[in-house]
């Protein structure tokens, strides 16, 4: 059964930082990886989709890694704004279905 | 193109009343995802269907809960004699192909059921 972890938690940085979050799996037999955001009382907004065959994608600010090997993705966002302030979260796919972790909780303050 | 739509996005029942949730894909896609977010939760899978047809529903609770994706119109997630535990945010992703093909969820923005 695969399982996802996110860690921190909950992470509070000052405006213009550099910052990870990361995400673990247990079972590297996923078919794609997929981090997204979701503000409070909101859906899921997609942000980068990685599949299995890639090592990174990036968007912007964003730039998403995957190791599968490790089972290991981190979520790089550099130079952090207040409208970042968000939950992210990451899921991996395999079997039919996406698994998430329980996000990390980012507030970049001003 | 219009996202995924869900409505209700906001539904309150009082115990051991149903609960009728509607989600409508992203033109094109075929495959939807129904997952459950309770209250500082992550999100659960609960069922994944095609069209007429459940393909994983080991998320599903055995009872009270059921799903359906019919030929013609949403899929829809019901819930009966609902009970405060229900009380969650429901959401609906739709891909274009299954998640094990490498598809992309794109997700709607949810129905938040309030049971009393």
């Amino acid at each position: 059964k695969q399982e996802v972890t996110q860690i921190p938690a909950a992470l509070s940085v000052p405006e213009g930082e550099n910052l990870v979050l990361n995400c673990s799996f247990t079972d590297s037999a996923i078919y794609n990886l997929q981090w997204f955001r979701q503000d409070p009382g909101k859906g899921l907004t997609s942000l980068l989709l990685i599949q299995s065959s890639q090592r990174e994608q990036t968007s912007g600010r964003l730039n998403a890694s995957l190791d599968k090997s490790s089972g290991r993705s981190t979520l790089y966002i550099a130079a952090s704004q207040p409208g970042d302030s968000a939950t992210y979260l990451c899921a991996v796919s395999g079997g039919g279905k996406s698994t998430f972790g329980d996000g990390t909780t980012l507030t970049v303050k001003p | 193109n219009a996202g995924v739509m869900q409505n209700p996005r906001h539904l309150v029942r009082r115990r051991g009343q149903e609960a009728r949730l509607r989600c409508s894909p992203m033109k094109g896609h075929s495959h939807v995802y129904w997952y459950r977010q309770l209250p500082e939760e992550g999100l659960k899978f609960m069922v994944y269907l095609q069209k007429e047809n459940i393909i994983d529903e080991s998320g599903m609770p055995k009872e009270r809960f059921s799903a359906e994706f019919p030929k013609e119109g949403p899929s829809i997630l019901r819930i009966q004699q609902v009970v405060r535990g229900d009380s969650a945010a429901y959401f609906c992703a739709s891909s274009p192909s299954a998640s094990a093909d490498t598809g992309e969820l794109f997700f709607g923005e949810g129905s938040r059921l309030t049971v009393l």
